[in-house]
């Protein structure tokens, strides 16, 4: 079965400063990956998505992620936080097993950008 | 303008009482899904569709049921019989549910919260 764990459940930041949220993941076969970003009451946007194309994949908002198959990994990563970056990010991947095209999200990353 | 409209933003619940969350999309998607939100979790599946008059339980459905009799339609009733309503519900679509799945992105709404009087 497939499974997303995000590493930091709270991620605090400095303006101008790197990002990094972490997640790895679990899948038995070669999977499809997420990163979406929800705004307080607010619902759900996609930053970047991974389909076994380049393992490097960059999104909206200078955000890119790299996928690490050796690692089970699919870390989040932009070279310099804004303000406007504060918002809670889920890592979710794609799970095929049920005939059907499922998400199955992480819990959650908080990040907190300060001036 | 294209995408997914939840209505109402916020809504209570008495005990007792079914209580209906509207989702409407002009996206021309085929299937919609809807989710639950808890605070510190990701989100849950509680019932999607992938066509119009066909739907299927997700992992969390007890307490909940659905309709879909038209394709940009996919409202959630929130029975009496789901004893922890409090939550965010988001909706979600997606163009189709065949072929090369990862290319077909899940586009949600802005979310009804739900509490509970």
């Amino acid at each position: 079965a497939q499974s997303v764990t995000q590493l930091d459940s709270h991620v605090s930041v400095s303006e101008g400063t790197p990002v990094l949220l972490r997640c790895n993941y679990s899948s038995s076969y070669s999977p499809s990956l997420f990163w979406y970003v929800q705004h307080p009451n607010k619902g759900l946007q996609l930053l970047l998505k991974y389909t076994s194309a380049a393992t490097l994949v960059k999104g909206i908002n200078g955000f890119e992620a790299e996928f690490k198959k050796s690692e089970t990994s699919f870390h989040l990563t932009k070279p310099s936080a804004h303000m406007s970056d504060a918002a809670e990010y889920f890592c979710v991947v794609s799970d095929l097993s049920g005939g059907y095209n499922k998400l199955i999200f992480g819990a959650g990353t908080r990040l907190a950008v300060h001036p | 303008d294209g995408g997914i409209t939840q209505s109402p933003k916020y809504l209570f619940r008495k005990e007792g009482q079914n209580v209906t969350l509207s989702c409407e999309q002009n996206l021309n998607h085929d299937a919609m899904y809807w989710y639950r939100q808890d605070p510190g979790q990701g989100l849950r599946l509680i019932y999607y569709s992938q066509i119009v008059n066909d739907f299927q339980k997700g992992d969390i459905a007890e307490g909940y049921s659905v309709s879909r009799e038209k394709k940009e339609s996919f409202p959630l009733t929130v029975t009496s019989a789901q004893k922890n309503p409090t939550a965010f519900y988001l909706c979600a679509s997606r163009r189709r549910d065949i072929g090369d799945m990862a290319k077909n992105i899940q586009y949600f709404g802005a979310g009804t919260r739900l509490s509970v009087l």
